[in-house]
């Protein structure tokens, strides 16, 4: 099984701040990977997928990057909707998931 | 507006079935793949089973292999888990989820709100 590892699993901002999550893969996965945004009592929600290709209606200030093993999720500029719960995902075997990363109010 | 709505969990004792299902609308439902993706309330996501836009291929977790079927009627706009041999570990809150695709590439585009299995004695 592939496992996918985020860092770090938890992290306090600022609005307006940039954040950076990263995402590891335990093997080759192209650029097969997916980011989803979690809030409390919600279901997931795809921001971006094939590693940096923006689904339709998500705000240009998401982007993703990266290739292989290693890959990025971004928040250029921090809104208040913005905390909540981001979740990598490999599309290249069985989907698995990362662990998640909570972004808090710092 | 895509929407997808679950039913059939609750509660079951281990080693019995239960069967979920999903009904899809605001979407040509035949022409996407589905999946079922669980989360332990609190806890990370796990991908289930997806079914092709025709029922021609299916695929499993490890996790569930032999024990759980992934189906869909595609007159009806319905997805379907029938799991069998409950375990414990099996108590998660089940979505059903729309690939952005025909075939399940792990792709999940439009997610139901879920349904709650508990597993216990």
């Amino acid at each position: 099984d592939i496992q996918m590892t985020q860092s770090p699993s938890s992290l306090s901002a600022s609005v307006g701040d940039r954040v950076t999550i990263t995402c590891r893969a335990s093997q080759n996965v192209y650029t097969y990977v997916n980011w989803y945004k979690q809030e409390p009592g919600k279901a997931p929600n795809l921001l971006i997928y094939a590693a940096s290709s923006l689904r339709s209606g998500v705000p240009a200030r998401f982007s993703g990057s990266g290739s292989g093993t290693d890959f990025t999720l971004t928040i250029t500029t921090l809104q208040p909707e913005d905390f909540a719960t981001y979740y990598c995902q490999q599309s290249y075997s069985a989907g698995t998931f990362g662990q998640g990363t909570k972004v808090e109010i710092k | 507006e895509v929407l997808l709505e679950e039913s059939g969990g609750g509660l079951a004792q281990p080693g019995r079935s239960l069967r979920l299902s999903c009904a899809a609308s605001g979407f040509k439902f035949d022409d996407y793949g589905l999946h079922w993706v669980r989360q332990v309330p609190g806890k990370g996501l796990e991908w289930v089973a997806g079914i092709s836009w025709n029922s021609g291929s299916t695929g499993y977790a490890d996790s569930v292999r032999g024990r759980f079927t992934i189906s869909r009627d595609n007159a009806k706009n319905s997805l379907y888990l029938r799991m069998n041999s409950l375990r414990p570990e099996d108590t998660a809150l089940y979505h059903c989820v729309r690939d952005i695709y025909g075939d399940y590439l792990w792709y999940f585009e439009y997610w139901g709100q879920g349904t709650l299995v508990t597993v216990s004695s």
